[in-house]
């Protein structure tokens, strides 16, 4: 069945260091893959996007990775800084024809100590 | 603020009571989505809008539950006869019409059932 889920619940870091957050998926058929941001209280916030067809794909201190072989997802943080502190999730969407529903793993909590 | 916005962003109700929240997309977006998230869990799909019209609803919608997106801009969410399982976070989520586009999140409602 579908299924996001994440290796690490929780990740800390010193500031500056890179951070690397990870995320396994179950269904082979997942074509679209998102990661989010939520701080306490608020709604999630779009990181950056990965399509099927792409291996790599770089935003503004950000990387996703996607290894479709293992079925593994990566986000990539650089020169992490107290206000990346936040939970970080993998959401799919697209699997088996369910191009409205996102499907979210449990989602890491990264915290960044100055 | 051209984001999703939700309203009330805090509701608290003692059980037996009936509550509606109110979300308001990105004017120009087609989709609207609802989640509902608990604590220390991702969001998970309750329904979406293409337009006015319901096109899903997830097993999580009780009867109790019911949407409405009567002019294709805002909807509404009702619960009635609220439970205590029923306290999260209620996000609304709207995107373009356009298969696989990224979702954008509001701020939430967060409901207590006391």
């Amino acid at each position: 069945g579908e299924s996001v889920g994440l290796h690490l619940p929780t990740l800390s870091v010193q500031e500056g260091d890179n951070s690397i957050i990870n995320c396994a998926y179950s269904n082979s058929a997942s074509d679209y893959f998102i990661w989010y941001k939520q701080e306490s209280g608020k709604g999630p916030q779009f990181i950056i996007d990965i399509r099927s067809n792409m291996d790599k794909r770089q935003g503004q201190r950000v990387t996703v990775l996607l290894n479709k072989t293992v079925k593994h997802l990566s986000l990539q943080i650089a020169a992490t800084q107290p206000g990346d502190s936040a939970v970080y999730f993998c959401a799919e969407n697209g699997s088996g024809g369910s191009n409205y529903k996102l499907t979210f793993g449990k989602g890491t909590l990264l915290t960044v100590n100055p | 603020d051209t984001g999703v916005s939700q309203d009330p962003r805090h509701k608290i109700t003692k059980r037996g009571q009936n509550v509606t929240f109110r979300c308001d997309p990105i004017s120009e977006h087609n989709r609207l989505y609802w989640y509902r998230q608990t604590l220390g869990q991702g969001p998970e799909f309750l329904t979406y809008f293409q337009n006015e019209a319901q096109l899903e609803k997830s097993r999580l919608l009780s009867d109790r539950f019911s949407a409405e997106r009567p002019k294709g801009s805002f909807s509404t969410l009702e619960i009635q006869r609220t439970e205590q399982g029923d306290s999260a976070m209620y996000l609304c989520a709207s995107s373009p019409s356009t298969a696989q586009e990224t979702q954008y999140f509001g701020p939430g409602t967060r409901l207590l059932v006391l």
